[in-house]
């Protein structure tokens, strides 16, 4: 099973500013990583697909990159409505499917 | 527009049997996987397997395999999700997904039903 571990846990950010979230992989999964997005009381959103592809109607301020085993989620400049949990999550090897463990971007 | 509808809310005791269900709208159903994917309170994101509708060819995951069953009729567009016999750790918010791209094992996930939270408690 791949394991995914995202830094940090928590991350504390003003609006305007840049976000940079970390999913980190136990083995490579070539560039077949997701991000999702969800806020209290809601389903995930898909953000991006395959590292760098944004899912359809996703903000051009959210971007993706990396590839084998380190990827980063960078939101250009927050808006209040991106304060939310992120989760990466693989799909090179499976099953399982799996997730990280998330990162909570609050309101600094 | 593409939807998935899951069913409500339920509350159950202890060594109940329970199925949970998805149903499609507005794409072919049978072209796509389907999965099922856990979120205990307060947690993170568990995937417990999959189900390609239309052969019913299903995946789980090693956590999950034998303790809940994934099924689908196609004829109403319906993915399941089901257990034997429910314990207290069974209590979650469950919820359903498509993939994104269809006719192949790319597995990641563009439309989410809106969650069944299954409570278990004597």
């Amino acid at each position: 099973e791949i394991v995914l571990t995202q830094s940090p846990a928590t991350l504390s950010l003003s609006p305007g500013e840049r976000a940079t979230l970390s999913c980190r992989t136990s083995q490579s999964v070539s560039i077949y990583l997701a991000w999702y997005q969800q806020k209290p009381g809601q389903a995930p959103r898909l953000l991006i697909y395959d590292a760098s592809n944004r899912a359809t109607g996703i903000p051009a301020r959210f971007s993706g990159s990396g590839s084998g085993t380190d990827f980063t989620l960078t939101i250009s400049s927050l808006e209040p409505e991106d304060f939310a949990v992120y989760y990466c999550q693989q799909r090179y090897l499976w099953p399982p499917i799996t997730f990280g463990q998330g990162t909570r971007l609050e309101i600094k | 527009e593409v939807q998935l509808v899951q069913s409500g809310a339920d509350v159950k005791k202890p060594g109940e049997s329970l199925k949970i269900s998805c149903k499609g709208f507005e794409y072919s159903f049978t072209n796509y996987w389907i999965a099922w994917v856990r979120q205990m309170p307060g947690k993170g994101l568990e995937w417990m397997g999959t189900i390609y509708p239309g052969n019913s060819d299903t995946r789980y995951s090693p956590s999950f395999q034998g303790q809940v069953t994934i099924s689908a009729d196609k004829s109403i567009s319906t993915a399941n999700l089901q257990w034997g016999s429910l314990k207290a750790s069974d209590s979650a918010m469950y919820y359903c997904a498509r993939q994104r791209s269809g006719f192949n094992l790319d597995m990641d996930y563009d439309y989410w039903g809106q969650g069944t939270l299954v409570t278990v408690s004597s």
